[in-house]
């Protein structure tokens, strides 16, 4: 059965530094998206990115983050300046369906860990 | 605001009890609804969802829910847990149509099953 991985499962770095987390959605999806859940807490919707750009984004979702789709399989969210309250579990999510029919698959997660 | 309420974060019951997990939403337009189950060391998984049609819905291994619009509920069932059953769930609202909207999730309740 087809499903969404991330890399790496767990990520530890310094506050100040970069974060690229990967993520290869179900192959024929159309709609990617990331939530992150910060331990002890809900699971939050970061973006949403359909046809090459962000869809939705929430407020969380600031200058320090960005979204891309370098290929045709991969979907990265990069932090560029990390902080220590960015330390949670990153997840991908992808659908295939618009409207109605909108069943979100999600991967693993990548556990990040600012120090 | 958007929002999900599950009333109970932690539920322990014994084998064979029946289930009844809480979930209301605050949104007032059409809405997709979603159960989302996370088992320990693993990925959220769709338990079942609702579009439209009959309020009743079921989903994998015997889980249930009912929506019911007047009560803006959509509240999880089983008449009969097993140990298997440990595992945190999730309600989770899509606030009307689009492929690329959000869920927005409850907190979650943590479900421990006792043999």
């Amino acid at each position: 059965e087809p499903e969404v991985t991330q890399t790496p499962s767990h990520q530890v770095t310094q506050m100040g530094q970069e974060v690229i987390l990967r993520c290869v959605p179900i192959s024929n999806h159309l709609y990617f998206y990331w939530y992150r859940q910060i331990l002890g807490q809900k699971v939050e919707f970061l973006v949403s990115f359909y046809n090459n750009e962000i869809s939705e984004k929430s407020e969380i979702f600031d200058d320090q983050f960005s979204v891309e789709r370098p290929d045709g399989s991969n979907f990265t969210l990069k932090i560029r300046s990390t902080k220590l309250e960015d330390s949670a579990m990153y997840f991908c999510a992808s659908s295939d369906e618009r409207g109605e029919y909108n069943e979100q698959f999600f991967g693993p997660g990548t556990r990040l860990t600012v120090l | 605001a958007q929002s999900v309420s599950q009333h109970n974060h932690h539920v322990i019951l014994s084998e064979a009890a029946s289930l009844e997990l809480g979930c209301n939403y605050s949104y007032g337009g059409t809405v997709n609804l979603f159960w989302y189950v996370q088992y320990p060391g693993q990925h959220l998984q769709l338990l079942l969802k609702y579009f439209s049609g009959d309020p009743l819905v079921k989903g994998i291994k015997g889980f249930e829910a009912e929506f019911i619009k007047s009560k803006f509920s959509f509240n999880l069932r089983k008449p009969s847990v097993q140990w298997s059953d440990t595992a945190e769930y999730f309600c989770a609202v899509n606030p009307g149509s689009g492929g690329y909207n959000k869920l927005i999730f409850g907190a979650g309740t943590r479900l421990a099953v006792h043999p």
